[in-house]
């Protein structure tokens, strides 16, 4: 069964720090990852895909990487924000189902 | 933002009672989910559709069922609710499935509590 961890479940940092968000799953024959954005009382926001043959992905101020053979992502936030305060989720496919097993999050908070 | 309406978004119900939700899409897309959202549980699969009349059964599907009569609408029907369904409840729409690379697409959510 495949399990996606993310640590630390929380994370506060000063306005303009540079921060990482870890995902790590087990089963290293996924299809893609992605990452994801929840605001309090919203639905889920798509940041990034990485497909299972790309390394890497960007996007403005955040870039997500994948390294498959060690089952791990990180997501890169550049000169954070206080509004880039959410919860981050990363999410993997599968290979045998047409579904997403998603990790537990990291909830950001970036303080001015 | 993809064209995804839930309703109701809350909802106060009985144990015991039925309960339907629905999930409204206007972008056509192929693939319709239902997740739901508990502490310490992450998101997770209850049931999905690939097509009008195709469903099937993800991981947390026991006191679910689903309907799809249309491609726009997916119901979710909760037959007799118990407290621990108690939970937010997440529709989601994919074109296709994951190994095209299209992303997935989540609803506002609808928050339901059984008591």
């Amino acid at each position: 069964k495949q399990e996606v961890t993310q640590i630390p479940a929380a994370l506060s940092v000063p306005e303009g720090e540079n921060l990482v968000l870890n995902c790590s799953f087990t089963d290293s024959a996924i299809y893609n990852l992605q990452w994801f954005r929840q605001d309090p009382g919203k639905g889920l926001t798509s940041l990034l895909l990485i497909q299972s043959s790309q390394r890497e992905q960007t996007s403005g101020r955040l870039n997500a990487s994948l390294d498959k053979s060690s089952g791990r992502s990180t997501l890169y936030i550049a000169a954070s924000q206080p509004g880039d305060s959410a919860t981050y989720l990363c999410a993997v496919w599968l290979p045998t189902a047409s579904k997403l097993t998603f990790g537990t999050g990291t909830r950001l908070q970036v303080t001015l | 933002d993809a064209g995804i309406t839930q309703s109701p978004r809350h909802k106060v119900t009985e144990t015991g009672t039925p309960v339907t939700l629905r999930c409204h899409q206007t972008e056509n897309h192929r693939y319709m989910y239902w997740y739901r959202q508990d502490p310490g549980h992450g998101l997770r699969l209850i049931h999905y559709s690939y097509g009008v009349k195709d469903t099937d059964k993800g991981e947390v599907s026991d006191g679910y069922s689903v309907s799809r009569s249309k491609t726009e609408d997916f119901l979710l029907t909760l037959e007799s609710a118990t407290s621990s369904q108690t939970s937010v409840y997440f529709c989601a729409i994919s074109e296709s499935i994951a190994i095209s690379g299209n992303t997935i697409y989540f609803g506002e959510g609808s928050w339901l509590t059984v008591v």
